[in-house]
């Protein structure tokens, strides 16, 4: 148990949808991040946040968005779903010391919500 | 922009030795991991280089060369449950994870 939790385990929908999914970090994390991983595909980088701020982004789509809340948990908001969002969506927390060369400063993934558009 | 490039695929015998390669073109390098990921799990942290040379962790090393922008993962007397894909990040400024396509070990008795 990495002590990253995410909620829903599991969602079903349809094409053209919004879904918002769910996560908090681990205790004293400050900084939290975004992954999609299709089928057969590689861990994507979305969007990381760091106490309430965007910090970074990757190839995060337009009718995608993030926050950060001020209790530091985070929610991914998906919009006008297609059938190529289905994946799983993976949560990742570290305490994020800036990238200081030599601290290793890993990041903790949570188990993941799966998206399923139908 | 990142490139990191890692074998699909490999397969090995149960108490045998894998070694999986990582290539890597960056700009700006701040650390390499390695995480392992069972089928439909969350990935989960094996190892970090920030300079060259090995690290060794139990039955798993890592080795960087970061003047030939290349890493490796070598897992020492398989077993049956390091059947997994094994995924090679880079960390680039701040604290950003590029990470390669992973290399799926499968391991047979």
């Amino acid at each position: 148990d990495s002590g990253v939790t995410q909620t829903p385990k599991h969602l079903i929908t349809a094409t053209g949808q919004r879904v918002t999914l769910r996560c908090s970090p681990r205790s004293g994390d400050l900084s939290v991040y975004w992954y999609q991983q299709s089928l057969d595909q590689g861990l994507q980088f979305l969007i990381q946040y760091y106490n309430g701020e965007e910090r970074a982004k990757g190839n995060i789509l337009e009718r995608f968005s993030a926050q950060q809340f001020p209790d530091l948990h985070s929610e991914l908001n998906l919009s006008s779903l297609e059938l190529g969002d289905s994946a799983l969506y993976f949560c990742a927390s570290s305490v994020d010391t800036g990238g200081t060369s030599g601290v290793v400063d890993e990041q903790f993934f949570g188990p993941g919500t799966r998206l399923t558009v139908l | 922009g990142q490139n990191i490039d890692q074998p699909t695929e490999m397969t090995a015998t149960e108490g045998a030795i894998v070694q999986i390669n990582c290539t890597y073109q960056t700009s700006g390098f701040n650390g390499l991991f390695w995480y392992q990921q069972h089928a439909g799990e969350a990935p989960t942290f094996l190892s970090y280089n920030v300079l060259d040379g090995l690290e060794e962790k139990g039955r798993f090393s890592s080795f960087l060369s970061r003047s030939k922008g290349y890493s490796y993962l070598l897992l020492k007397e398989l077993q049956m449950k390091d059947s997994a894909s094994y995924l090679c990040a880079v960390r680039a400024a701040g604290n950003k994870l590029t990470f390669g396509g992973g290399t799926r070990v499968l391991v047979k008795p």
